[in-house]
């Protein structure tokens, strides 16, 4: 079964500074799509960023982007220049043919002035 | 703004007495979605719509139903609650749901007490 593992509940990066955010995952597929969502709180999930799993360039968001280790099935996510905006919870996600949508269980990260 | 709604935000009711929830949308997507979100835990999808087809998820109680009367609404429903599913119930949407890329877009969440 695919899952989805974020090892860092919790993390603080100082503003302005740059943080990286962890997550692995499993899986036998070959074909899908890795996502980066953020849930500041008491607001909705959006969109951070995604990953192709056929795509060798990591994406870049602006200030986001992520390190696609496809091999070590790792995708982790960088943020730059952290803004207080920045704060929240931040889930890692995969989606295939077989599975719609399936999260980790999130890193909260906190960003102090 | 295009979006999805939920309603209400924090919902109460009692254990073992029916209640529904609601979520629009104005994006005119084809598929939505119900998540339950639990304190400091991943969200899990319970079930999705892709226009009138239910797709409910193997491990999703029989007590958790869905109705989608049409493109914009769908409701789910928890038959008799348990303390257990006290939780965030979050919705959301999507476009053609076999193109791998696409997002999904998400409303606020509903916040279920079950007293």
């Amino acid at each position: 079964a695919q899952t989805v593992t974020q090892s860092q509940p919790e993390m603080s990066v100082q503003e302005a500074e740059t943080v990286t955010l962890s997550c692995t995952y499993d899986t036998s597929e070959s074909d899908y799509y890795l996502f980066w969502y953020k849930q500041p709180p008491s607001r909705q999930m959006i969109l951070v960023i995604r990953q192709e799993a056929y795509k060798q360039q990591n994406a870049t968001e602006n200030r986001f982007s992520v390190n696609f280790q496809k091999a070590a099935k790792s995708f982790s996510l960088k943020i730059s220049d952290s803004q207080l905006g920045d704060a929240a919870m931040y889930f890692c996600a995969y989606r295939s043919g077989s599975v719609f949508m399936r999260f980790g269980a999130g890193t909260r990260l906190t960003v102090k002035p | 703004d295009a979006m999805v709604i939920q309603n209400p935000r924090y919902q109460v009711t009692q254990f073992g007495k029916p209640v529904t929830l609601s979520c629009s949308q104005t994006l005119n997507h084809n598929v939505m979605y119900w998540y339950q979100q639990k304190s400091s835990q991943a969200p899990k999808l319970l079930f999705h719509y892709y226009d009138k087809d239910f797709n409910n998820e193997a491990d999703t109680p029989d007590n958790f139903q869905s109705r989608r009367p049409n493109t914009s609404f769908c409701f789910l429903d928890i038959r008799s609650p348990g303390l257990g599913d006290a939780a965030m119930y979050l919705c959301a949407t999507s476009r053609d749901p076999t193109e791998l890329y696409n997002e999904q877009f998400f409303g606020p969440g509903t916040r279920l007490t079950v007293l």
